[in-house]
């Protein structure tokens, strides 16, 4: 089973800065590394797909990169609605899993 | 439009079963993986399996061997996640979620539809 460790755990941010959460994985997985983006009381969203392909819809302040064993999540120029949390997913393989998840608190 | 609706919340004993339905629509039901993801209050996504639409084939985490069960119904568009043996740590929001390959493909991706949750207590 692979292991995706996510950090930090949590961050306490002010708009407009620039944050990096960061997701590493136990062994190789390609690109196939996913972000979503979870508010209280609702589903995930996705946010980025296959390591740094953006999705339709979501902001382009949110971007992705990495492959292999070492990813990123960066959010430019923070805004009060990306208050969440944020999760990484690989589905190179059965199991898939997710990283514990990234808190965000906007001050 | 496209969407997955889940049943109602459950309120069960310990040592009891819960049956959580997933119903699809605004697409073709059987083309796409579906999953199930639990998280418990406060904490993280957990992945509990994968079925086929199309055949019925099954994958499960390691964790819930045994005591889970996915099946669907095609002729609703409909998937089920069955837990047995319910224990207080079992409490958590069940979500399914459409994967966004197609089955045809033989290999599964990120998840490009969430229902809205389903939430199962277990308390005596």
């Amino acid at each position: 089973e692979i292991v995706l460790t996510q950090s930090p755990d949590f961050q306490s941010v002010t708009p407009k800065e620039k944050v990096t959460i960061t997701c590493r994985a136990s062994q190789s997985i390609g690109i196939s590394l996913h972000w979503y983006q979870q508010k209280p009381d609702q589903s995930p969203k996705l946010l980025i797909n296959y390591a740094s392909q953006s999705i339709s819809g979501v902001p382009s302040r949110f971007s992705g990169s990495g492959s292999g064993t070492d990813f990123t999540l960066t959010i430019n120029s923070l805004e009060a609605e990306d208050a969440a949390t944020y999760y990484c997913h690989q589905t190179t393989s059965l199991p898939h899993s997710f990283g514990q998840g990234t808190k965000l608190e906007i001050k | 439009q496209v969407q997955l609706v889940q049943s109602g919340a459950e309120v069960k004993k310990p040592g009891a079963s819960v049956k959580v339905s997933c119903k699809a629509s605004g697409y073709t039901f059987t083309n796409y993986y579906m999953h199930w993801v639990r998280q418990a209050p406060g904490q993280g996504l957990e992945w509990m399996g994968i079925i086929n639409p199309s055949g019925g084939s099954t994958s499960y985490a390691q964790k819930f061997q045994g005591r889970v069960t996915m099946t669907r119904e095609t002729s609703t568009s409909t998937i089920y996640l069955e837990l047995s043996s319910l224990r207080s740590e079992d409490t958590a929001v069940y979500f399914c979620a459409r994967d966004h390959q197609i089955v045809v493909r033989g290999i599964t991706g990120y998840f490009d539809l969430w229902g809205q949750g389903t939430l199962v207590t277990v308390s005596s």
